[in-house]
């Protein structure tokens, strides 16, 4: 059975500051993660996609992340973020061909 | 530009009421989802469907069911609306060709039962 987990709920933050929010996956087979984002009063949106090749990926507004398969985690970083990156984050496990698991979320709260 | 749209972006309902929700995207997705989202369970599936009138039970289908009599349109029903169904809901839709099967979302209702 396939599984997410957000280790933190809620991460608040200073502005400017870096920010890592944390995923961990279990899986039984081929991986490919997703995070989507939840601006207030919004459906979600998708940050960015592990599909395969590099463990790094680059998503939208400066967001990274990194798929670690020994440590089945695939982190959210931002080096610097702003007021705007207030939101929810979900981090998702495609599988079934057509399903998404997700995790928990994590509320981002960015203080000026 | 992909669109997933919700009949409601907010709904206040007594207990006992029949409610609809309803969902239209614009994408000719096949797939498409209802989701309920509550704070620190992140979204649980409750039914989905892969075709016109084709429908499958997700994680959570108790008290709920569903209608896709067109491709586009997919609703979602409570029977019989009951206060621990106040939630927020979220349709989504997809298309089956992979391999990333990402799924588009539409801005959710808030339902209220009182």
């Amino acid at each position: 059975a396939q599984s997410v987990t957000q280790l933190d709920s809620q991460v608040p933050v200073f502005e400017e500051a870096p920010v890592e929010l944390r995923c961990n996956y279990s899986s039984s087979v081929s991986v490919y993660l997703f995070w989507y984002v939840q601006y207030p009063n919004q459906g979600l949106q998708l940050l960015l996609k592990y599909l395969s090749g590099s463990t790094l990926v680059k998503g939208i507004n400066g967001f990274e992340a990194e798929f670690n398969k020994s440590q089945t985690s695939f982190h959210l970083r931002k080096p610097s973020v702003h007021i705007s990156d207030t939101a929810e984050y979900f981090c998702a496990l495609p599988h079934a061909g057509n399903m998404l698991t997700f995790g928990g979320g994590t509320r981002l709260m960015v203080k000026p | 530009d992909v669109k997933v749209t919700q009949s409601s972006r907010y709904l206040v309902k007594r207990t006992g009421e029949k409610v609809f929700l309803e969902c239209v995207q614009d994408m000719d997705h096949e797939n498409m989802f209802w989701y309920r989202q509550d704070p620190g369970l992140g979204l649980r599936l409750i039914y989905f469907s892969y075709d016109v009138k084709m429908k499958e039970k997700g994680d959570i289908p108790e008290g709920y069911s569903v209608s896709r009599e067109k491709k586009e349109r997919f609703s979602l029903i409570l029977e019989s609306a009951s206060t621990n169904q106040t939630s927020m809901y979220l349709c989504a839709s997809s298309s089956p060709q992979g391999p990333t099967y990402e799924q588009y979302f539409g801005p959710g209702t808030r339902l209220t039962v009182t």
